[in-house]
């Protein structure tokens, strides 16, 4: 069982704007950075977010994150096809003294 | 290009040993910590362990649920990261993945191997 807790599934038509959120405690969100990754169907994960809200190159626009005390959130907007993966929200734990995956959310375009 | 490429995985049976390979070029090896990142069939991301550069004495962190049986060791010579299973179970089948961390920036993770496929059984 995940430290990090992500709804299992979301979803949205093409152009809407869905959100994913990520809860977890003082000893990793509220503490440390909270990344961002896509991954999609038999692909390696891509980074989307990192240290909260940052966007590494190549990432569209589209996609923001955001954090308030220990939740998370990543925001999809104008949603497209090509979107539809598992997205997993990560923070280091520094009581654990380890990475944390939040358990993944499948995201779908309807 | 930064690349990241594992290997070495396969079959093996439980209690059984392997050792992963995960092979860097494209950027200076000893400036970053390289994680390993697992997802076993049907579950999400699970991370495995840490090793740092020689800024931080090379030191290492793991998952309780690998500390004692998973080690990790570096060979900056050779650009190239080791993960040494041991006492293998079958709920450590998974694909792992080898990941970058650049700790200046707390950008964890912005390049990943393809991984390499680990079935215990």
């Amino acid at each position: 069982q995940s430290v990090l807790t992500q709804p299992p599934s979301a979803s949205g038509t093409p152009g809407q704007r869905v959100t994913i959120s990520c809860s977890g405690s003082s000893s990793n969100i509220e503490s440390k950075g909270v990344n961002w990754y896509q991954q999609l169907p038999g692909t390696a994960p891509k980074l989307l977010i990192y240290n909260n809200n940052h966007r590494p190159s190549g990432v569209p626009d589209r996609f923001s994150a955001s954090k308030s005390g220990t939740s998370a959130s990543l925001a999809v907007s104008g949603l497209r096809s090509e979107d539809e993966a598992d997205y997993y929200c990560a923070a280091w734990d520094v009581s654990l003294g380890g990475m944390l995956f939040g358990g993944g959310t499948k995201l779908t375009v309807l | 290009e930064v690349r990241l490429v594992e290997s070495g995985g396969g079959l093996v049976q439980p209690g059984g040993s392997l050792t992963l390979s995960c092979a860097v070029s494209g950027f200076t090896f000893n400036d970053y910590y390289i994680d390993w990142i697992r997802r076993p069939p049907g579950k999400g991301l699970e991370w495995v362990g840490r090793s740092r550069n020689k800024a931080n004495d090379y030191s290492t962190n793991y998952a309780a649920s690998v500390k004692g049986r998973f080690a990790v060791s570096r060979d900056d010579s050779r650009n190239s990261l080791y993960l040494h299973m041991n006492s293998l179970k079958s709920e450590d089948s998974a694909m792992y993945y080898c990941a970058r961390t650049d700790i200046n920036i707390l950008k964890d993770y912005d390049y990943w191997g393809q991984g390499t496929l680990v079935t215990v059984s």
